[in-house]
């Protein structure tokens, strides 16, 4: 099986920075990745990292290290906006998913 | 990047009854998937819908409960059967276009009275 662990909140204050760490223990990994859900909405894809290391993309990087089975998940320059849940989720097979329970970020002014 | 609507987004039904969901993609995806979220949870996957053959289930869920449907690479359905309150929580579809990116829809919101 699968298990995965990250904050369950955050809180920070508009421009601040955030990171999300999460830890996975898994049987069969292929890749880390990262989702954005707000209230009410649907999860929407952020960023995938199968090898070690940093990915960018604009205000959010994520981070994998394998043998560490740790990744996170950095929010840069917070807006209001980015007041959602974030979960991590380990690909443990042709495309599937296992998410962990999610961490509610909240900004503030 | 696939855009996927569901329907209905939202339903009341009583229990003993069934619910057909349906999931359209707007282009053809490889892989499709059905999740179940309790409001504020993480998301738990049902089953993946394989075209033209059963669907795979997870640990937990069986196809007397959830049969679901795909008869070709934009179009999948999920049923919940024999509807119990416990069933009451937000059903999303994905798909996946590539390895490692998938793409929700809205949901649908499920309650059973």
């Amino acid at each position: 099986g699968q298990s995965l662990e990250q904050p369950s909140e955050v809180t920070a204050v508009e421009g601040a920075i955030v990171q999300i760490n999460c830890t996975y223990q898994t049987s069969g990994f292929y890749g880390l990745s990262w989702y954005q859900q707000h209230d009410g909405g649907a999860p929407t894809f952020l960023s995938y990292n199968g090898l070690d290391g940093l990915e960018e993309t604009g205000r959010f990087s994520s981070f994998l290290s394998r043998s560490d089975s740790y990744g996170y998940l950095l929010l840069q320059e917070l807006q209001m906006k980015d007041s959602a849940s974030y979960f991590c989720a380990v690909r443990v097979g042709d495309y599937k998913l296992s998410f962990g329970a999610g961490t509610t970020v909240t900004v503030r002014a | 990047s696939a855009v996927i609507s569901q329907k209905p987004s939202r339903d009341i039904c009583q229990r003993g009854t069934s619910l057909t969901i349906q999931c359209q993609v707007d282009s053809q995806v490889t892989m499709m998937f059905w999740y179940r979220q309790q409001p504020g949870q993480s998301l738990t996957l049902i089953a993946t819908a394989n075209q033209g053959s059963e669907a795979t289930y997870e640990s937990g869920f069986v196809i007397d409960k959830f049969p679901i449907s795909r008869p070709n690479l934009t179009f999948s359905t999920l049923t919940v059967s024999n509807m119990s309150p416990e069933d009451s929580s937000i059903y999303l579809c994905s798909a996946g276009q590539g390895a490692n990116e998938q793409y929700f829809g809205p949901g649908t919101r499920l309650t059973v009275t």
